[in-house]
């Protein structure tokens, strides 16, 4: 069936360092996606979503990039912090749209460490 | 203000007893939406709720899940006869409408089947 999925398990970054995670999806029909960050025994948090229509999208030290031709997103942080440390994910809705179903399909997550 | 409440946060049982899982969500929020997500997975979609209807249950595994939503605010996820392969995190999450709006998620609650 359609998936979103990672490249990398686990990236590791020195404190300072810019941070890119990937995600390549495969679901064309797909125009709205979203990268969450889960801490230890937290529930998913939102950071950014980009809407299919878009290329980028900039947040508050993060940055959404989304290729369409090769079905790939990435998620930019600049001067990565220990407090960046969790797991992120991408996740696509491929529903959207007011009043429809909009459940969302996420991948197996990359997990980002901070060295000091 | 105050964000999506799930109780328990933990839930020991023991296989094929009855569990009930309930969501809170953030108040003024039409959709609540809830997710399993397995040790080392990302969330995986169970059921949808705009108001009091279920407009999505593709996601529940079997006819032993089932959620309500009487009042088109709290839900109950509730499961029958569980299974050791039911245990993982049960996530709940909720949205101003449903569409491309923000699903912002709760704690979860970690089920154990022994």
């Amino acid at each position: 069936g359609e998936s979103v999925g990672l490249h990398l398990p686990t990236l590791s970054v020195q404190e300072g360092d810019n941070s890119i995670i990937n995600c390549a999806y495969s679901n064309s029909a797909s125009d709205y996606f979203i990268w969450y960050k889960q801490e230890s025994g937290k529930g998913p948090q939102f950071i950014i979503d980009i809407r299919s229509n878009m290329d980028k999208r900039q947040g508050q030290r993060v940055t959404v990039l989304l290729n369409k031709t090769v079905k790939h997103l990435s998620l930019q942080i600049a001067a990565t912090q220990p407090g960046d440390s969790a797991v992120y994910f991408c996740a696509e809705n491929t529903a959207p749209g007011a009043g429809t179903a909009s459940k969302l399909t996420f991948g197996t997550g990359t997990r980002l460490q901070v060295t000091l | 203000g105050a964000g999506v409440s799930q109780t328990p946060s933990n839930k020991v049982t023991e296989k094929g007893k009855y569990v009930e899982l309930r969501c809170d969500p953030i108040s003024g929020h039409t959709a609540l939406y809830w997710y399993r997500q397995s040790l080392g997975q990302g969330p995986e979609f169970l059921i949808y709720f705009q108001g009091t209807g279920a407009a999505d249950d593709s996601g529940l595994p079997n006819d032993r899940f089932f959620a309500v939503r009487p009042e088109g605010s709290v839900s109950t996820l509730k499961i029958q006869r569980t299974e050791r392969g039911d245990s993982a995190v049960y996530l709940c999450a909720s949205s101003l409408y449903s569409g491309t709006d923000t699903q912002y998620f709760g704690p979860g609650t970690r089920l154990t089947v022994l």
